[in-house]
């Protein structure tokens, strides 16, 4: 199976600005995970969704947000970026009934200047 | 809530030594308990996971790792370290939280392998 795919790789952003990332998760996994990943932090999550549905989120101000389609892809989108925003966001999916093992992406950086 | 706990942030073997990763948690219940590894660059990988049964738990490239539930502990060993190995490793716990079971993970470990 292909594993989970995420678009773009990196991206370049203003403060001010907003963004979307993607994420595909593998073929029949119908939950997927999104986490920011920074130096300071670590790994933290921000939401999950499950079939469309949002099944769980982290403490992440509301310019964080999600959406998940019908065929389980997954975005995320950032509004009113700030420097603070600038980190790895890794997606990751799974079966969605189990551990909550994972299985990630590769990750997108952004960075916002 | 659950917590874990990486005991230093950066761990330095030579090549051919023993690997020994320590990860503590915090939690009520019995969890389910894993550990990741990340090269740079690139998202996480599951290197071995313990739900249930058996408390040694062996997973890829010659990773292991013991549940011990007295001591709340899931240490990470290898018992020869090899210069590939070098990369950040995580602990991670997950408990059911809103009908699914989210992980909590550790701040990591950088391990560095010395020739």
């Amino acid at each position: 199976k292909a594993g989970v795919t995420q678009t773009p790789r990196y991206l370049i952003k203003t403060r001010g600005q907003q963004v979307t990332l993607s994420c595909s998760p593998i073929s029949g996994h119908r939950s997927v995970s999104w986490y920011q990943q920074t130096p300071g932090q670590g790994l933290q999550f921000l939401f999950e969704y499950f079939s469309e549905t949002q099944r769980n989120k982290g403490n992440f101000p509301g310019r964080f947000s999600g959406r998940q389609f019908s065929n389980s892809r997954s975005e995320m989108n950032v509004s009113t970026l700030e420097l603070g925003d600038s980190a790895l966001y890794l997606c990751a999916s799974s079966p969605g009934q189990g551990t909550g093992e994972q299985y990630f992406g590769p990750g997108t950086r952004l960075t916002v200047t | 809530a659950q917590s874990v706990t990486q005991l230093g942030s950066h761990v330095s073997v030579s090549e051919g030594a023993l690997v020994l990763l320590r990860c503590n948690y915090s939690s009520s219940v019995p969890p389910y308990l894993f550990w990741y590894v990340q090269y740079p660059n690139q998202g996480l990988q599951l290197l071995l996971k313990y739900t249930t049964g058996a408390t040694l738990v062996k997973g890829i490239n010659g990773f292991e790792a013991e549940f011990k539930k007295s001591e709340t502990s899931f240490h990470l060993t290898k018992p020869s370290a090899h210069m590939s190995d070098a990369a950040e490793y995580f602990c991670a716990v997950s408990m059911l939280s809103g009908g699914s079971y989210i992980p909590t993970f550790g701040r990591g470990t950088s391990l560095i392998v010395h020739p």
